[in-house]
């Protein structure tokens, strides 16, 4: 079991263009989720996912878009990249139902954007 | 949003000491989590607390669900050099959505 996989593990993007961050898991977890590490502000999810084909907006969704074609697939995408938007990310998976919040972390991808 | 307080924000302890932090909210949250962070990694999940008043170890960690359901202690015993790294605390409001902590940045010196 690989767990929860993300590529790529860095990437440096000049300001305005576009990128796509892929995250994969092998645990048929149902829920998958995009957060943003920045020093001191801990973890702010951007958007998350309850099933295949469905995504939803988090706590900081905007400049970024998702989508979830297949169950074990959840991709991020920087339409336009932003100075602000150089961070950590890690993509994160859980069971539905009761451990819906037991979530199950990937190894984080260092974007920065000049 | 919502916010969770965690304290203290670093701390740097001599190898053997014991170690409290805490997470605090305004908050009422369902469930709390405690996660570890290793340099270069992402989030491990370290105790999860289902119920007020809940205590619960997980080797030398202990940690336990305030009875107001606000606040949220994490006790490490004995530390060791590889207890070095990021503790996040995180609620659970509702549904599968979780609010995290700044984190409490743990140096142990041996």
């Amino acid at each position: 079991n690989a767990g929860v996989t993300q590529t790529p593990k860095f990437r440096v993007l000049k300001t305005g263009q576009s990128m796509t961050l892929l995250c994969a898991q092998d645990m048929n977890h149902e829920y998958m989720y995009w957060y943003r590490q920045d020093p001191g502000m801990g973890l702010r999810l951007i958007h998350y996912s309850v099933g295949e084909g469905t995504t939803a907006k988090g706590e900081v969704p905007d400049g970024y878009n998702v989508s979830r074609l297949k169950k074990q697939n959840f991709l991020l995408g920087l339409e336009s990249a932003a100075p602000s938007q150089t961070s950590v990310y890690f993509c994160a998976s859980s069971y539905s139902g009761g451990a819906a919040y037991e979530q199950y972390f990937g190894p984080g991808t260092r974007l920065t954007v000049t | 949003g919502q916010q969770l307080n965690q304290s203290p924000q670093s701390m740097f302890i001599q190898e053997g000491e014991d170690v409290s932090m805490n997470c605090t909210s305004s908050s009422i949250f369902n469930t709390w989590l405690w996660y570890k962070q290793d340099p270069g990694e992402g989030p491990v999940l370290l105790i999860a607390l289902y119920k007020a008043g809940e205590l619960t170890s997980n080797g030398r960690l202990t940690a336990q669900f305030g009875i107001t359901r606000k606040d949220s202690f994490l006790n490490i015993s004995a530390s060791i050099p590889s207890d070095v790294g990021i503790y996040f605390c995180a609620g659970q409001l509702g549904g599968n959505k979780l609010v995290f902590g700044a984190g409490t940045i743990l140096r142990v010196k041996s």
